[in-house]
């Protein structure tokens, strides 16, 4: 059974940073790429970061460019989105997902539980 | 304003059929596969189609989808109060190499 667990998300200051980890079971990790995806209270989703399979090629959303960062370490089955630079806005619960196939960042058909980003003063 | 546009609600009796649009672009897609998901209340969003018309083992064949060059559909028939939900529609962005999700759809059984 696949499973992803998101952890990481707290309560951090405007200007912060913040480490959000997706440890991941029930499938070949490094055979994956996978995507952070984020849903603001009330909001819709919006998908920030992609990143390949072992070879690691990244993908991001202007709304984060240059402020987000993901990786994954293959040898722990898990991904990473480090946060700096953090907005009110970035306000959100934060999900990992993984797509349908080997190599998609798009049609996530598995998700985490989330995991919630509070940005506040 | 999203890339993907949604009506915001659609909502229809028990028993009858609603459907829902996604329009993009051709860098959207009309060049790429579309994806729709459901999010019921208070959980996280389920895949319901992928392919643009293909579902996952477990998705009944109330639901389906479909796509005419830069606008794809999602069919809901035999709607159930159970299908009260937000639908998602999403798609890849060819030129900008991102995924974009449409602002979702409520839909309401009356």
């Amino acid at each position: 059974e696949v499973q992803l667990l998101e952890s990481g998300g707290d309560l951090v200051q405007p200007g912060g940073s913040l480490r959000l980890s997706c440890t991941a079971s029930g499938f070949t990790f490094d055979n994956h790429a996978m995507s952070w995806v984020r849903q603001a209270p009330g909001k819709g989703l919006e998908w920030l970061s992609g990143i390949g399979r072992s070879d690691g090629g990244t993908f991001y959303a202007d709304s984060v460019k240059g402020r987000f960062t993901i990786s994954r370490d293959n040898s722990k089955n898990t991904l990473f989105l480090q946060m700096n630079s953090l907005r009110v806005e970035d306000t959100a619960i934060y999900y990992c997902a993984k797509g349908h196939n080997l190599a998609s960042y798009s049609e996530l058909a598995y998700w985490g539980q989330g995991t919630l980003v509070t940005v506040s003063s | 304003q999203s890339v993907l546009t949604q009506p915001p609600s659609v909502s229809a009796a028990p028993g009858q059929k609603v459907t829902i649009s996604c329009s993009g672009s051709s860098s959207t897609i009309g060049n790429n596969h579309v994806s729709w998901y459901q999010q019921l209340p208070g959980t996280v969003p389920k895949l319901l189609i992928y392919e643009t018309n293909k579902r996952p083992s477990g998705i009944p064949d109330r639901f389906s989808g479909s796509k005419s060059g830069t606008s794809a559909t999602l069919d809901i028939t035999g709607l159930q109060t159970g299908d009260e939900a937000d639908y998602y529609c999403g798609t890849w962005d060819s030129n900008l190499r991102v995924e974009f999700f449409g602002g979702g759809t409520k839909v309401t059984v009356l």
